[in-house]
């Protein structure tokens, strides 16, 4: 596709549940970034891959956050026993490598109730 | 520890004027500086970025200004126009790390 896609665009779940979120980086893309946005806050780094290996996952906040990524391509987030505090907008940025500007996804509201 | 600050939370401007943002860093490993804009419901969408090589960037109306000295940039937008309206998040980065960094944001309104 033509942009990074992030599916699904909304998901609601219950507490304890776990939730997988997916990203489609812009082809030939090498690095891929995770953010998340909570409510009026900042974009909060979570973890970032160049190619399949994650050199920096110092923003995951728990153990309960694992990502990976596979083929260099597609990267799937999963948040295991969700908690009301991981409620956020998760949002996946992707660039063509480490230097320039990366380019988001429309990002996953998350809600869990 | 926030390495990229943006001490202002927002801005009000008048259509036809600048509007000028600002950031600070604190890490002078950063080498590469972006702005970033966005509207409620989107992610974020690349506007103009500044390598630590240059202390100016131009693209139309948006310009960044760089300040290593001081560790500041800028982003100037001449004239504004309403549909500039939008929360401005600046970002940093070490170019042989890949992170980027992002400030908290600034809300600006441009009112015709």
């Amino acid at each position: 596709g033509a942009g990074v896609s992030q599916s699904p665009s909304n998901k609601v779940t219950e507490k304890g549940k776990d939730v997988e979120l997916r990203c489609d980086p812009i082809s030939g893309h090498t690095a891929l970034y995770w953010y998340r946005q909570s409510l009026g806050q900042g974009l909060e780094f979570l973890i970032y891959f160049q190619g399949n290996s994650a050199p920096d996952k110092s923003g995951l906040p728990s153990d309960r956050f694992s990502a990976e990524r596979t083929g260099g391509s597609v990267s799937t987030l999963t948040i295991q026993r969700t908690q009301q505090e991981d409620s956020a907008v998760y949002l996946c940025a992707s660039s063509l490598v480490s230097t320039g500007g990366a380019f988001f996804g429309q990002g996953t509201r998350l809600t869990v109730v | 520890d926030q390495q990229v600050k943006q001490n202002s939370p927002s801005l009000s401007v008048q259509e036809g004027r600048i509007s000028i943002l600002n950031c600070d860093y604190t890490n002078s490993m950063f080498d590469y500086f972006l702005w970033y804009k966005k509207y409620p419901a989107e992610g974020p969408t690349f506007l103009i970025s500044i390598s630590s090589i240059k202390d100016k960037n131009e693209d139309g109306r948006f310009t960044v200004f760089l300040n290593k000295s001081a560790k500041h940039l800028s982003l100037h937008i001449v004239p504004s126009q309403p549909g500039d309206s939008a929360v401005y998040f600046c970002a940093a980065k070490e170019t042989s790390y890949g992170k980027l960094t992002f400030g908290q944001g600034t809300i600006l309104t441009v009112h015709p």
